[in-house]
């Protein structure tokens, strides 16, 4: 089993959309989740934390759920620019180093007018 | 600042020769991360260094890879002999601390092993 999880997708949604996407991880000593973004031939950025009460960020809304081990990402009004894939990422200790990030194999968004 | 620098930013090359990627880390930031991602697989850790010195290499896949940090500013991995399946793109990251959720990757080099 993979340590995060997420649907590959594609997403393909129309502008205005909502769209959510979600992940599932396996370590529960996990601590820290975050969504970061990869467009297309680029290398992958910081989106946003999630926090254990829910945080918001414009149109992003994530969401943890510790006891199930599920992150999500709500995305509203979708827009053209959203089009690019969307990478759960969990930071979980390792036995011998500290702690490390995780990074699930993304969930591919295509906005289409 | 200039970012993460990662060079070359392309690589063909025949299977067997020998590939040297290089990374030049943000100033300052103390560690340094070697990722991969293939399609099938993702991206996958394959070692990281904190002030220079390596921590965790579990993720190397096999000993045909080596990664080096001579100083602060400066990171290598080799593959030697290459094999088409380590056709992927390979990229370098740094922060401030292993647990920081901004990690700052670099442009990233696409190798690809004929």
């Amino acid at each position: 089993r993979k340590e995060v999880e997420q649907d590959p997708g594609p997403f393909n949604v129309p502008e205005g959309a909502t769209v959510a996407f979600n992940c599932t991880y396996s370590n529960s000593a996990s601590q820290s989740f975050f969504w970061y973004r990869q467009d297309c031939r680029k290398e992958p950025k910081l989106l946003m934390s999630v926090y254990s009460s829910g945080n918001e960020d414009g149109r992003f809304t994530a969401q943890l759920n510790r006891a199930s081990q599920y992150i999500s990402l709500l995305i509203r009004d979708s827009k053209l620019s959203d089009s690019a894939t969307y990478l759960c990422v969990v930071n979980q200790p390792l036995y011998n180093a500290g702690n490390m990030l995780t990074f699930g194999g993304g969930t591919r968004l295509m906005v289409k007018p | 600042d200039a970012g993460v620098i990662q060079s070359p930013r392309h690589e063909v090359t025949e299977m067997g020769q020998e590939v040297t990627l290089r990374c030049k880390p943000i100033s300052g930031h103390d560690y340094l991360f070697w990722y991969r991602q293939t399609m099938m697989r993702g991206l996958e850790l394959l070692i990281y260094f904190n002030n220079n010195v390596p921590i965790d290499d579990s993720g190397m896949p096999e000993d045909r890879f080596s990664a080096k940090m001579p100083n602060a500013s400066f990171s290598t991995l080799k593959i030697q002999p290459s094999e088409p399946r380590d056709s992927a793109v390979y990229f370098c990251a740094s922060s401030f601390l292993a647990t920081s959720e901004t990690q700052y990757f670099g442009p990233g080099t696409r190798l690809l092993v004929l």
